[in-house]
Order: C-alpha cells, then sequence, then structure tokens
C-alpha cells in the first residue's frame, strides 16, 4: 500500500464547479505540500501546510493532521484549472520526501 | 527575480554513458533538491543539498550523484545509464529549509532518453 493516497485519479467537470481532490498519508509527517504540473511537465507549488487551512483565490487547502487527511478545493473551477494535482508529503521520522500517484483533473467550458 | 533554470532542456544519450544536468536555483536561495518523474513510478526525490553538503537523500543507486557549488547553483550526475533512466529531472530551490520547512520553486525539467 503507498505511503500516500489520492482520490479520484481522475477527474471531469463542468466550467463552474466546485471542485475537491483528496490525500491520504499512512505516516507522521512535517509538512504536506499541494502541486500542480499542467502539460510540459512545470511543475508550480501551490501550498505547503503543517496544519489548519490556507486559502490562495479560489483554492483551498486543509489538513486534518489526527485524520492523516488533506484536500484541496478548487471554487467556481475553470478551464485553465486543468492540469494534474500532487499531493506530497515529508515524513518526520526521516526526513523523506513521498509524492501521490496526482489527479488528473479536466475542466470542461 | 529569474526563476530556476535548467540545463539542457532536452538530452538524448544511449545506454551505458554518463550525463550532467545543471540547475540554477533562484538568487539567494541555498537548497536545491533533485527529483526523477516517470510515468510508471511518478515523482520521486532523489537529494537535496544546501551549502555544498548534501542534506537529504532518495532510495535511489549509487549511479545518480550530485554536487552543490558555492554559488549554490547544482548538478546531478547519473553514470552507466540504463533505459530506466529514461524520465523527465526536475530540480527545485528554496530559501534554506528542505521540502518540510520552505515553499519549493521548482525548474523547467530536462527531459533525458536513453536509447
Amino acid at each position: 500500500k503507498n505511503e500516500v493516497e489520492q482520490s479520484p485519479q481522475n477527474l471531469t467537470a463542468q466550467e463552474g464547479e466546485f471542485i475537491t481532490i483528496n490525500c491520504s498519508y499512512s505516516v507522521g509527517i512535517s509538512a504536506l505540500h499541494w502541486l500542480q504540473q499542467h502539460p510540459g511537465g512545470g511543475i508550480v507549488s501551490l501550498f505547503m501546510l503543517s496544519s489548519g487551512k490556507k486559502k490562495h483565490g479560489r483554492l483551498i487547502a486543509t489538513i486534518n493532521i489526527q485524520e492523516k487527511h488533506s484536500s484541496l478545493h478548487i471554487t467556481a473551477s475553470h478551464p485553465r484549472d486543468s492540469a494534474v494535482y500532487i499531493c506530497a508529503v515529508g515524513k518526520n521520522r526521516d526526513d523523506k520526501i513521498i509524492f501521490g500517484k496526482g489527479t488528473r483533473l479536466h475542466i470542461l467550458p | 527575480k529569474a526563476g530556476v533554470t535548467q540545463t539542457p532542456r532536452y538530452l538524448i544519450k544511449t545506454r551505458g554513458q554518463q550525463v550532467t544536468l545543471s540547475c540554477s536555483p533562484i538568487s539567494g536561495h541555498r537548497s536545491v533538491s533533485w527529483y526523477q518523474q516517470t510515468p510508471g513510478q511518478g515523482l520521486q526525490f532523489l537529494f537535496e543539498y544546501f551549502s555544498e553538503t548534501q542534506r537529504n537523500k532518495g532510495n535511489f543507486p549509487g549511479r545518480f550523484s550530485g554536487r552543490q557549488f558555492s554559488n549554490s547553483r547544482s548538478e546531478m550526475n547519473v553514470s552507466t545509464l540504463e533505459l530506466g533512466d529514461s524520465a523527465l529531472y526536475l530540480c527545485a530551490s528554496s530559501f534554506s529549509g528542505g521540502f518540510s520547512y520552505n515553499e519549493q520553486f521548482f525548474g523547467p525539467g530536462t527531459r533525458l532518453t536513453v536509447l
């Protein structure tokens, strides 16, 4: 079983819909990152979380340390949000970095 | 401020050769991390350098090595290339902390093809 699991693997939605991507992990962590990767490979860091909730524009990320779970929400989704979203954690035991397999999001106009 | 730059952007090598990839971090950033991305394994952490010292290392064989120079620029080297080394190699820089402490700024990547 992977130490970091994301769901769903693929998601297609209509423009304007509220999007939720989930990340569950099974290890103790120091921090969790949400990354966005567009076709062509470039990766952008969206959030770094160790507790609570963060908001940036239409994006909201939450983390529940006790439940070992994080969510990334996109409000009023837009076709330009189409990308792969990757959850990654830094393990607090040995500082290793583990990535989820990613969620491929496609927003239809 | 210029972003993270990686050279070359594309590279084709044959099995058994070695390759060196370069990463220039954002000015003022002292931490550089390297990652490998393949369709099968996804993103995997290779290593992190800070102040010319390797501070953290993933689970890759010794054929993968790196170094960091006094200006924080970093290189990674892969010796005796195998077909499975074909991948997108990404570097990321941050101000001082590693992955668990600072936001990471990623470069565009070097796409390596091993024939």
